[in-house]
């Protein structure tokens, strides 16, 4: 089936640095999701994309939906510790009805 | 409001035992889902249901049932379980059938002794 490729899939960063994280499909997705996971816990849906070059903020976190619709990245500015987690990023396909994810981005922040 | 609640938050059953999940949302979500989870893994989707009805089986085991009396509630009865069916186990729902903008909920965590 179809498989996202998620980079990088660790990160050890300092407290106030950026972060940039990105996937990568072969097929064209119509919806591109970014969620992270805290230990134990379901994910949290952080941004949602629709539209190809769209790019959407919320908080310290910006995401954009490639023009070619077959990338995502994610940005943190600003990273905080509680910024600790897997970040997952998920889409779906033009013809489909199921999400695909990515294998997930573990991040740590060192205060 | 984004809220999909799970019940239990944890569940320890032995493998005769016979128990179930639960999953409620009332965002007025069209379909819900059924996901595994596996330490450090993405989700794997296990079932889908659309306007309370069975859509996807993803191939899963019969001793995973689902079950959607509504279409704010979602069960998983499990009987006769292994140890490897030890996992996360995630509901989420989307205001589409389309299965895009899925909301999860916090999870059962799942121990088969």
């Amino acid at each position: 089936g179809q498989q996202l490729n998620q980079s990088p899939q660790s990160m050890f960063i300092q407290e106030g640095e950026d972060v940039s994280m990105n996937c990568t499909s072969s097929s064209i997705f119509n919806t591109w999701l970014w969620y992270k996971q805290d230990p134990g816990e379901g994910p949290v849906l952080l941004i949602a994309l629709y539209k190809a070059g769209e790019l959407t903020s919320n908080g310290r976190l910006t995401a954009q939906f490639g023009i070619t619709r077959k990338d995502s990245f994610l940005n943190i500015s600003a990273s905080i510790p509680s910024d600790v987690g897997i970040y997952f990023c998920a889409g779906r396909e033009t013809s489909g009805s199921r999400l695909t994810f990515g294998e997930g981005t573990q991040l740590t922040v060192n205060p | 409001d984004t809220e999909v609640t799970q019940t239990p938050k944890h569940l320890v059953m032995g493998m005769t035992n016979k128990k179930s999940l639960k999953c409620e949302q009332h965002m007025g979500h069209r379909a819900m889902y059924w996901y595994k989870q596996k330490a450090k893994k993405p989700p794997e989707l296990m079932f889908v249901y659309s306007y309370e009805k069975l859509s996807i089986n993803e191939s899963v085991p019969s001793r995973f049932s689902p079950e959607c009396p509504n279409s704010s509630l979602l069960n998983l009865h499990l009987h006769a379980l292994q140890p490897e069916d030890s996992a996360l186990y995630l509901c989420a729902s989307s205001p589409r059938t389309t299965g895009d903008t899925q909301y999860f909920g916090p999870g059962t965590r799942l121990t088969v002794l």
